[in-house]
């Protein structure tokens, strides 16, 4: 079991559909991360949260947009995606320590991910 | 920018052989993280190495971090069927303040 809670598990959309992944950590981590993993490949980072704001986007397209509502939840937004965008989408949290700007060298904590299918 | 190797990328091993996965970093890494991610599941941290030289031990697994920090190593002694899953490390370039960057993994197969 994880403690880091992702929503949902499974999602088929279209390529107009609007959807979010949702994501829950209630270890008081303050940095929060999404990223993408194909079949057979590395986890490739897409976004990070720190103290509920972006400090990392690496060049994501802007069909998919992250919202961070507060310290312990965290949303993709979905729109107008792409077949290759089908991927397992993981969410990860870090406790980093109280000082700014973060090192980002603590372990990371993954959720079981969505895994997104888009037709 | 930053590039982590990871060899090989699959291993195929009888039950009770011995496992080895090695990760080179082209730049100096302040620390090196190590995951497994069992077919369908999710990755999960093992350890941290953080000094030069550094060492640890968990159960069947050792884990090194080379002299100059630029390289790893993932040993499991007397695989078991429960080993089986991708093994990934990830690093962070000293300095850097950017987030992990992963090798690209070592799939372990393990025949019975």
């Amino acid at each position: 079991d994880t403690e880091v809670t992702q929503t949902p598990k499974h999602l088929v959309m279209g390529m107009t559909n609007k959807k979010s992944l949702k994501c829950e950590q209630h270890m008081g981590h303050r940095a929060m991360y999404w990223y993408k993993q194909k079949a057979k490949k590395p986890p490739e980072l897409m976004f990070v949260y720190s103290y509920e704001k972006l400090s990392i986007n690496e060049s994501v397209p802007s069909r998919f947009s992250p919202e961070c509502p507060n310290s312990s939840l965290l949303n993709l937004h979905l729109h107008a995606l792409q077949p290759e965008d089908s991927a397992l989408y993981l969410c990860a949290s870090s406790q980093e320590s109280s000082s700014a700007p973060f090192s980002y060298n603590s372990p990371l904590h993954f959720g079981n991910g969505t895994r997104l299918t888009v037709t | 920018g930053q590039q982590v190797m990871q060899i090989p990328q699959y291993q195929h091993v009888q039950e009770g052989e011995d496992f080895t996965t090695y990760c080179n970093s082209s730049t100096t890494l302040s620390n090196i993280q190590w995951y497994k991610q069992r077919p369908g599941g999710h990755p999960v941290f093992l350890i941290q190495l953080v000094k030069s030289g550094e060492v640890k031990k968990q159960k069947r697994l050792t884990f090194q971090f080379g002299e100059a920090k630029k390289n790893s190593s993932l040993h499991i002694t007397a695989t078991q069927t429960t080993d089986v899953g991708t093994y990934f490390c990830a690093g962070r370039e000293g300095g850097g303040a950017d987030g992990l960057t992963f090798g690209k993994g070592t799939h372990l197969i393990i025949q019975p």
